[in-house]
């Protein structure tokens, strides 16, 4: 199976800021990439799929890139909203894999 | 608009089997490269796929758990089902299904998942 890690396991940030998230694929998974975000007691949500595309209603602070094995979630400016559990999954190939999380909280 | 909703027993006893519906609605496991899977969560802890049904009846399995799986659908009442055989405590999580279209769009709506606790 392929592994995914992500990092950092978490961070601390302020409104405002710029934050990046990294997930590397233990094997190549060309672009077969995509973000979630999960708040506390609610379901995740599509951020970005294929890496780099933006689904649908999701503010453009957000944006990702990467191919291959590196991959990254990036939020331009932080809002107050943003506050929550990142995971990347991949899908290139069975079994599907998320990473561990990335927790971003409150400075 | 699409939604999907879990369904099933919030307690089960270990080594019992658990069966967990998805109802959904707004699109059909009858469309081409539409598929429906499930996720789950155990508290506090990361997402883990479990399994996922294609609208050509294929399936995949986390290998891991393959063995204690079983996925099936109902097209006309857009339902899949997911059972699990021996549960253990292990197995509490929140489990989610979720929809998935094509090859490049991974699981783009997710029911609001439902919490399973395995305990004698």
């Amino acid at each position: 199976a392929i592994q995914m890690t992500q990092s950092p396991s978490s961070l601390s940030a302020s409104v405002g800021d710029r934050v990046t998230i990294t997930c590397r694929a233990s094997q190549g998974i060309r672009n077969a990439l995509a973000w979630y975000q999960q708040k506390p007691g609610k379901a995740p949500k599509l951020l970005i799929f294929a890496a780099s595309i933006l689904q649908s209603g999701v503010p453009s602070r957000f944006s990702g890139s990467g191919s291959g094995t590196d991959f990254t979630l990036t939020l331009s400016s932080l809002q107050p909203e943003d506050f929550a559990t990142y995971y990347c999954l991949q899908d290139y190939s069975y079994p599907l894999t998320f990473g561990q999380g990335t927790k971003v909280e409150f400075k | 608009q699409i939604t999907l909703k879990e369904s099933g027993p919030t307690l089960v006893k270990p080594t019992q089997t658990l069966t967990l519906t998805c109802t959904f609605s707004g699109f059909t496991l009858s469309t081409t490269g539409v598929g429906v899977g499930w996720i789950r969560q155990p508290p506090g802890k990361a997402l883990e796929w479990l399994a996922l049904m294609f609208w050509n009846d294929d399936k995949r399995f986390s290998p891991s758990l393959k063995s204690r799986l079983t996925i099936t659908k109902d097209t006309f009442k857009s339902q899949v089902v997911l059972t699990m055989t021996n549960v253990d405590p292990a197995d509490t999580a929140t489990y989610y299904c979720a929809r998935r279209v094509g090859t490049t769009t991974p699981f783009d709506y997710w029911g609001q998942g439902t919490l399973v606790t395995v305990s004698s």
